[in-house]
Order: C-alpha cells, then sequence, then structure tokens
C-alpha cells in the first residue's frame, strides 16, 4: 500500500516556466512534509520541508503547498533553471522518525 | 559542519556472497542513522532505522541485517546476498531542524548482485 504517492514519473518544462510537482498521500496522521531532489548516483538532498499546521512554505524559487483537505501537496519552481533536473521525491511523516517517501518525479528542465 | 560518509561507492557482488556497507557520521553526537534502499523505478524503503548504540530497528524482514557498533557507525550486513538485493542504498542521519527532524543523506553505495 503506497501511503504517498507522485503519479507523474517524469515531467519537461522550459527553462524560466513554472515547475509543479506533485504528491498525494493517504495517511490523515502524516503531518510533517519534505521534498528531496536527487541527482544520478548521489544521495538525495533536502529541499524544503511544511507543517500540517500551514499551507504554505517557500524559500527562494521553491515553494511547497499543502491541501490537508484534499491530502496533496505541491512543489512549485520558479523560474526553472536546467540544474534543476533531477528526480524529486516527496516524503511525509507522522511524528516519529519514519519517512515515507513517493516514487519520485523525473523533472527535465529543457534550455 | 556535520558530513555522513559511505563506503564503498560502486559494489559487485555474485549471488550468496557476504555483504558490509559502512556509514560514519562526523560532526555530530547521537544522530538518529536510516538505511534505506532504492530499487530500480522506485521510490526510496526505510530498511532500518538507530536511535542510539545497539538499538536497531527493522522495518522490511529481509535477509539484510544492520548494527551500530558506535555512536556515529551505522553497517549493513547480509550473510548470503540474492539477486533481489540489488539496488542503491543510501545512508542518512536526522537532526532536530526547522520544525522537526530532517534526514540528511549520504552519497550511496551502488550494489549489483549477479
Amino acid at each position: 500500500d503506497q501511503q504517498v504517492k507522485q503519479n507523474s514519473p517524469s515531467l519537461s518544462v522550459q527553462e524560466g516556466r513554472i515547475s509543479i510537482l506533485n504528491c498525494d498521500y493517504t495517511n490523515s496522521m502524516f503531518d510533517y512534509f519534505l521534498w528531496y531532489k536527487k541527482y544520478p548516483a548521489e544521495g538525495p538532498t533536502f529541499l524544503i520541508s511544511i507543517s500540517s499546521i500551514k499551507d504554505k512554505n517557500e524559500d527562494g524559487r521553491f515553494t511547497v503547498f499543502l491541501n490537508k483537505s484534499a491530502k496533496h501537496l505541491s512543489l512549485h519552481i520558479v523560474p526553472s533553471q536546467p540544474g534543476d533536473s533531477a528526480v524529486y521525491f516527496c516524503a511525509a511523516s507522522s511524528g516519529t522518525y519514519k519517512y515515507i517517501f513517493g516514487t519520485g518525479t523525473r523533472l527535465k528542465v529543457l534550455a | 559542519s556535520q558530513t555522513i560518509h559511505q563506503w564503498p561507492a560502486t559494489l559487485v557482488q555474485p549471488v550468496g556472497s557476504p555483504l558490509s556497507l559502512e556509514c560514519t557520521v562526523e560532526g555530530t553526537s547521537n544522530p538518529n542513522l536510516y538505511w534505506y534502499r532504492q530499487a530500480a523505478g522506485r521510490g526510496l524503503q526505510l530498511l532500518f532505522y538507530s536511535v542510539g548504540i545497539g538499538q536497531i530497528s527493522s522495518e522490511v524482514p529481509q535477509n539484510l541485517s544492520a548494527s551500530r557498533p558506535q555512536d556515529r557507525q551505522f553497517i549493513l550486513s547480509s550473510k548470503k546476498l540474492l539477486l533481489s538485493d540489488s539496488g542503491f542504498y543510501l545512508c542518512a542521519w536526522s537532526v532536530l531542524d526547522r520544525e522537526r527532524e530532517t534526514q540528511y543523506f549520504g552519497p550511496g553505495t551502488r550494489l549489483l548482485v549477479l
């Protein structure tokens, strides 16, 4: 049972435009959400997080939106840059040390 | 600053051989430590986590085991590898950061079992 789902395995966006990566979850106990970026043959790097008491968190070009009623979060990257090309994972936790990760979305930013 | 090391970076092993992957963290004390596996086309699967020396929690029943002989050392082992053990193995540590525990990952070990 996949509690965290990233239904789009890949996404292509033109440089300078907005990239929107989506993530859905099923467990209503999740109260903390994170996005990680992963290049090939490297470990994931932390990008941005959001607590369930908020619906938006912004850090530079990256903004995460949380819609608790829909059990949906999204990562917006504006403007997209070629260096943003990577696999993006969303993760969720419910007050424990454990994260549940999605399967990832491969973003390709076209120059 | 904190750093996390994993070795080896790449490993090719025959089926039935043993495995030992090592992870060490520098610059922090008593971290929570984690082993994940990323199989081809799949997300990150939590295998083990540890909140202290000798304390190991297993998430997925399999032929792998983990040990934490020192505060900042986490080892992933197997007595006999299976073909299905192939994947990208990631060690992570976490710290109370921002609002909650945030996990930071090592560079990973790519394991190919033939």
